[in-house]
């Protein structure tokens, strides 16, 4: 159980064109869902916090109109990278819990290369 | 301000035991998680430990002191498979799990 999918798992796109990810609980409803970006050799770093039927909440420095997320239902969430650029390249993970204060589980990840 | 120390970087040996620490200062605690990670992939859980004592799962087991704000993960019978991050996080009293930087383990043969 507590299988997250996450889709695309690798995305190449092109300078100001925009990306959506998915993300979804596949055998729980997860009433949260959080979106991490990591770059290379560097830690997890938390963008947004999603609770099904309401508005994120963005980290601190996340900007909230580049990184459009919504959560729609109980088990998908999507995080669309607006206007990319090659900085935004990067590995976004997201994942899921299914109440407080249970485990968050992962997704596989979703590489994004911005050309 | 909330924080979480681990290790950058150990070395061990297969076969081999090894201990990797994690200290915590956050606002309010709600458990500590051991995750690991391989290079390229998603994090996966390992353990959860939110009363003082040692939680043994298999080859790894997981030591909490909340007094302490220290938790440890052993991991014995090292294998080479055991080669990757391990994140230490702790889910404070609004349940926001704060990030350690991560352990890179490295296993020789």
């Amino acid at each position: 159980g507590a299988v997250v999918s996450q889709h695309p798992s690798r995305v190449i796109c092109k300078s100001g064109t925009s990306v959506k990810i998915e993300c979804r609980s596949l055998d729980f409803q997860a009433t949260t869902m959080f979106w991490y970006r990591q770059f290379p050799k560097q830690s997890l770093m938390l963008m947004a916090t999603s609770n099904e039927g309401s508005k994120a909440t963005y980290e601190q420095g996340v900007e909230k109109d580049k990184f459009l997320i919504n959560h729609a239902s109980l088990t998908l969430s999507t995080l669309t990278v607006t206007s990319a650029h090659p900085e935004d390249s990067s590995f976004y993970i997201c994942s899921a819990r299914e109440g407080e204060p249970y485990e968050q589980y992962f997704g596989p990840g979703t590489r994004l290369t911005v050309t | 301000g909330q924080n979480i120390d681990q290790p950058t970087e150990m070395t061990a040996t297969e076969g081999a035991i090894v201990q990797i620490n994690c200290t915590y200062q956050t606002s309010g605690f709600n458990g500590l998680f051991w995750y690991q990670q391989h290079a390229g992939e998603a994090p996966t859980f390992l353990s959860y430990n939110v009363l003082d004592g040692l939680e043994e799962k298999g080859r790894f087991s997981s030591f909490l002191s909340r007094s302490k704000g220290y938790s440890y993960l052993l991991l014995k019978e090292l294998q080479m498979k055991d080669s990757a991050s391990y994140l230490c996080a702790v889910s404070n009293s609004n349940y926001q799990l704060i990030w350690g930087a991560g352990t890179k383990l490295i296993i020789k043969p």
